[in-house]
């Protein structure tokens, strides 16, 4: 079975851009997690969504926002970026109460 | 609030010796426990986690880790460590499946 998809790999924008980040959950997954790690941190919740239904939100501002689509995949949008932006993105997919499993994240770097 | 505190940020170990990682954690209930490993550029792996039952949890490649409520803990171990478990390993605590709070990792160099 293939495990959690992200795309892209990685991204280059500049400071002000928008930029939207995909995520495929392992089928059978229907709660989809979006971390942030910043380098030489661990990661920090952003957000979560099961059904299509936000579940949670970190402590991120407003410029950040997410949504699930009927087959459970999900979008990260994250607006006016910031130099501190600059991140490791990381999809987790669990189902009910299961352990999250994560992709191999996508790096977004803003010049 | 949860929390989780991994007071190592580095630790050097020669291949076929032991390994242990510390990890406290803060929560107000019930803590659902894990442990991940992140190789260079991947996303994170799970070794092992801990929801009830026995306190000490096999995980994957070796790995175990003892959960001590009265010490708020979860410390990781392997008997004899390969060049191969060079890494980073992070402790996240949370509840179930939801808004885990990871530990700033501990990263782990292997000396042949």
């Amino acid at each position: 079975d293939a495990g959690v998809t992200q795309s892209p790999t990685h991204l280059i924008k500049t400071r002000g851009q928008q930029v939207t980040l995909r995520c495929s959950p392992i089928s059978g997954h229907k709660s989809v997690s979006w971390y942030q790690q910043v380098l030489g941190q661990g990661p920090q919740f952003i957000f979560q969504y099961y059904e299509k239904e936000e579940r949670g939100r970190g402590n991120f501002p407003d410029r950040f926002s997410a949504r699930q689509f009927p087959n459970y995949s999900s979008e990260l949008n994250v607006n006016a970026l910031l130099l501190g932006d600059s991140a490791l993105y990381l999809c987790a997919s669990s189902q009910d109460q299961g352990s999250q499993h994560f992709g191999d994240g996508t790096r977004l770097s803003i010049l | 609030a949860q929390s989780v505190t991994q007071p190592d940020i580095h630790i050097t170990v020669s291949e076929g010796a032991s390994l242990e990682l510390r990890c406290n954690y803060s929560y107000g209930a019930t803590p659902y426990l894990f442990w991940y490993v992140q190789s260079p550029g991947q996303g994170l792996q799970l070794l092992l986690k801990y929801f009830s039952g026995d306190t000490l949890v096999q995980g994957i490649k070796g790995f175990e880790a003892e959960f001590k409520r009265s010490q708020s803990s979860f410390n990781l171990r392997k008997p004899s460590v390969h060049w191969s478990d060079a890494a980073e390993y992070f402790c996240a605590v949370g509840a179930g499946d939801y808004k885990l709070s990871f530990g700033a990792g501990t990263t782990v160099t292997v000396r042949a």
